[in-house]
Order: C-alpha cells, then structure tokens, then sequence
C-alpha cells in the first residue's frame, strides 16, 4: 500500500525559512512531487524529484533521500503569499498515478 | 489559451439525484484523471485514463464513472450510490511519456454539494 505522511500545520515569520517534511512508504516508486493549494484553488507544481539529492528553484528548494523514504520542501524569505497549503505526492510507476499526502498548511506571520 | 477547464464552480444536488461534472482540455494530453479533496485533506484519486476510450479504476471508483470518447474530454458522473459525494473535484492531465515523469495539470475544481 501508500502512505504519505506530512505535519498538519505550520506557523512561521514573513522573511523567515519554513521547511516541510515528507516521508513515504509505497511499491514502484516514480519520483515525488511537491504542489502549493491556496483556499478554494487548484494546486500548482512546485518541483519534482527523482533522484536523492536538492533541486532549487528560487525561494524553494526540495530534497529527497530514496533510502529513507523521505523528502522535504524547504521556502526561504517567506512572503504572506505563501501561506498555503502545500501536498506532497509520490507517483507510482504505472500510469503516472499520484498518491497525495494530506497536506501541510502554512501560515506566514507579519 | 491551453487549459483546463471544469464547470461550473459550485454544483448543488438533492441526495438520490446522478450528477456529471465536466473536464475539458486542450493541451493536447493523453491522460487525464479525477481527484476528490475532502475539507483538510489531501487528493484521492477517483478514476484515470491514458488514452481516449480507455480508463481504469483509482482508490476510491466506487459510485462514480466516467467516460472518455474525446481525447479532450473525461466527464465524471457521481451517482446515488456514492455516500458522500459532498466534496471538491479536481480534474487534472498530463502528457503521457511511458515512464518519465511528467507533471498533472488541475482544473479550478467543481464543488459539489449534496442537499
């Protein structure tokens, strides 16, 4: 079976480094995805890793570590925009299906 | 503009009523799939497809069903056996490249709400 699994919540300062942690347990792994979710809207791509190791991107940097089975997300400068919602998924071999975790939502402080 | 679109936005039903909520792209993807949220939670997949006139089941297919007989096209019906269909719908697809990863694309989203 699936299971992602990431932090409910998570507070932090405008200007300040959030980072959001993700650790998977699934079958056919094909690299991990992370999406933001403002309220109401569609959730957008941030950043896909395949390999273990940092891809940045801007303010946001993710990791993964195959072997352990973990990823993380990391936001730097933090805006009040970001405050969000932010799922990490992992997709499965077979037909690029994604497996989402709950979600963390991040509220950015003044 | 390439897209995706979903109508409408907000969907009210009475309980016992089917309901179809539409998907349409025009990115010229091959594979499409549906996604339902419940409030504070992650996406759990419904149904996906690969290729026009094929589609399979996702985690949670019971008392839903689709079709897809247009590459740009994957309706979503929810019908009266599904128990709890009150939650937002996310259409998502994606260019289809056997193996490599390739990224989903959402739609706004249909909420639906069972009366």
């Amino acid at each position: 079976g699936q299971n992602i699994d990431q932090p409910t919540e998570m507070t932090a300062t405008e200007g300040a480094i959030v980072q959001i942690n993700c650790t998977y347990q699934t079958s056919g792994f094909n690299g991990l995805f992370w999406y933001q979710q403002h309220a109401g809207e569609a959730p957008t791509f941030l950043s896909y890793n395949v390999l273990d190791g940092l891809e940045e991107k801007g303010r946001f940097s993710s990791f993964l570590s195959r072997s352990k089975g973990y990823s993380y997300l990391l936001l730097k400068e933090l805006q009040m925009k970001d405050s969000a919602s932010y799922l990490c998924a992992v997709s499965r071999a077979a037909g690029n299906k994604l497996t989402f975790g709950g979600g963390t939502r991040v509220l950015v402080k003044p | 503009d390439g897209g995706i679109t979903q109508s409408p936005k907000y969907l009210f039903r009475k309980e016992g009523q089917n309901v179809t909520l539409s998907c349409e792209q025009n990115l010229n993807h091959d594979a499409m799939y549906w996604y339902r949220q419940d409030p504070g939670q992650g996406l759990r997949l419904i149904y996906y497809s690969q290729i026009v006139n094929d589609f399979q089941k996702g985690d949670i297919a019971e008392g839903y069903s689709v079709s897809r007989e247009k590459k740009e096209s994957f309706p979503l019906t929810v019908t009266s056996a599904q128990k709890n269909p009150t939650a937002f719908y996310l259409c998502a697809s994606s260019v289809r490249q056997g193996r490599s990863y390739n990224e989903q694309f959402f739609g706004p989203g249909t909420r639906l709400t069972v009366l």
